[in-house]
């Protein structure tokens, strides 16, 4: 069964420091999109992607955040300058367009960001 | 803005029914998702619902009702491995995005 996978699966940095996070959705799906999660709370939306742009940002997604889709395979969240309130549970998502299974998005099993 | 209201743990014996609740304030609505989550895993899709009703999948099940603005997440036979967490997410406008509730953490007792 297809699925979305996601490298690193632990990436520790240090503050101020750039780091990107990488997605390969499933292949066939046509949106994609980052969330977060702190440890304990709940999944918060970060952006979706669409057509080779943003379709959609969060507030947590500010100008130290930024997404790219290189090539025909892979999605990546850049953070340019790490605080400390940015670690996380970072995950990928991707869905399809048309009908009921584009409300069924595909969860990759996450990067943990850790900002030291 | 978007809300959603759902119970921070529930506790149930193998074998039983347990209803998870989900209670929703958005400017629009365009539908109801549930996800489970295990520690230390990513959320899987369990279930949707855009329409008042119920829909059934296996043991569990899924309810909405649009004009109370609820929802609940029904799981039957429950097992061991059915302890997790479960979130509702809605998706409160055209776009795709989905924005969760806090979260109900599952705890399946022998």
């Amino acid at each position: 069964e297809p699925e979305v996978t996601q490298t690193p699966s632990h990436q520790v940095t240090q503050m101020g420091q750039e780091v990107i996070l990488r997605c390969v959705p499933i292949s066939n799906h046509l949106y994609f999109y980052w969330y977060r999660q702190i440890l304990g709370q709940k999944v918060e939306f970060l952006v979706s992607f669409y057509n080779n742009e943003i379709s959609e940002k969060s507030e947590i997604f500010d100008d130290q955040f930024s997404v790219e889709r290189p090539d025909g395979s892979n999605f990546t969240l850049k953070i340019r300058s790490t605080k400390l309130e940015d670690s996380a549970m970072y995950f990928c998502a991707s869905s399809h367009r048309t009908g009921g299974s584009s409300y069924e998005q595909y969860f990759g099993p996450g990067t943990r960001l850790t900002v030291t | 803005g978007q809300s959603l209201e759902q119970p921070s743990e529930v506790t149930a014996v193998e074998g039983a029914i347990v209803q998870i609740n989900c209670t929703y304030q958005t400017s629009g609505f365009y539908g109801l998702s549930w996800y489970q989550q295990h520690d230390g895993g990513a959320p899987t899709f369990l279930s949707y619902n855009a329409l008042d009703g119920l829909e059934e999948t296996g043991r569990f099940s899924s309810f909405l009702s649009r004009s109370d603005s609820y929802g609940y997440l029904l799981l039957q036979e429950l097992q061991m491995k059915d302890s997790a967490s479960y979130f509702c997410a809605v998706r409160g406008d055209s776009s795709y995005k989905l924005i969760f509730g806090s979260g109900t953490r599952l705890l399946v007792r022998p």
